[in-house]
């Protein structure tokens, strides 16, 4: 089945300092969805990308979607402690809008002052 | 508008009992999907529903059923509850548009424990 694999599982980082998770897919994907979990809550969804080679920015957040759609990043430019939680990518299968979403194992991300 | 609302937020039971946790969807989504939450294994999806049909289903054993109500409202249900049950079980509801991907809305889970 389809596996959406996640790097790195932790990641700490000197506030102001930059960070990337990456995200590949075993297979194609219809979209990719980007969430944020801070500690002690529950994922809350950041953006989705659809079309191949897209690049998407939030403030200090980019996003982008590989051109095979299969591999997505998160980049956060200059780090703050608010920037604290895990950072899930999540998948859907080729071909379809409808197909199960199949989330990556999690990036947590510390920000240390 | 009122979010996704997971009832109980916590609950502890023993080894063998069964559990029944619900999902109140944002009002208008029709989609509801069950996640199992553990700290190493991620977000592990049990079942999607929409308009009361199971859309999709992940790998979970037997034991792990749900199902949905006229009104969207979902029920998951876990039998013979074993101590690799204790998870946060969350829930989440989407517009299931007939065009376009399903953002995902999460309520704040229910935390099982399991002696």
């Amino acid at each position: 089945g389809q596996q959406v694999m996640q790097i790195p599982q932790y990641q700490h980082v000197q506030e102001g300092e930059d960070f990337t998770t990456y995200c590949n897919s075993s297979t194609t994907l219809s979209n990719i969805q980007w969430y944020k979990q801070r500690p002690g809550g529950h994922p809350v969804f950041l953006i989705q990308l659809v079309k191949s080679g897209e690049v998407k920015k939030q403030k200090r957040l980019t996003f982008q979607f590989g051109e095979a759609k299969k591999n997505s990043s998160l980049h956060i430019t200059a780090t703050q402690t608010t920037d604290v939680g895990t950072y899930f990518c999540a998948g859907r299968a080729g071909g379809t809008s409808y197909g199960k979403l199949t989330f990556g194992q999690g990036t947590i991300l510390t920000v240390h002052p | 508008k009122a979010g996704v609302t997971q009832t109980p937020r916590y609950l502890i039971k023993t080894r063998g009992q069964q559990v029944t946790l619900s999902c109140s969807p944002i009002s208008g989504h029709r989609s509801v999907s069950w996640y199992q939450q553990t700290p190493g294994q991620g977000l592990q999806f049990l079942f999607e529903y929409f308009s009361e049909t199971q859309r999709n289903k992940g790998n979970f054993p037997g034991r792990f059923s749900g199902r949905q109500f006229s009104n969207s409202r979902s029920e998951m249900n876990v039998s013979t509850l074993e101590l690799g049950d204790s998870a946060l079980y969350l829930c989440a509801s989407s517009l299931m548009a007939d065009s376009g991907a399903n953002v995902l809305t999460f309520g704040a889970g229910s935390r099982l424990t399991v002696l």
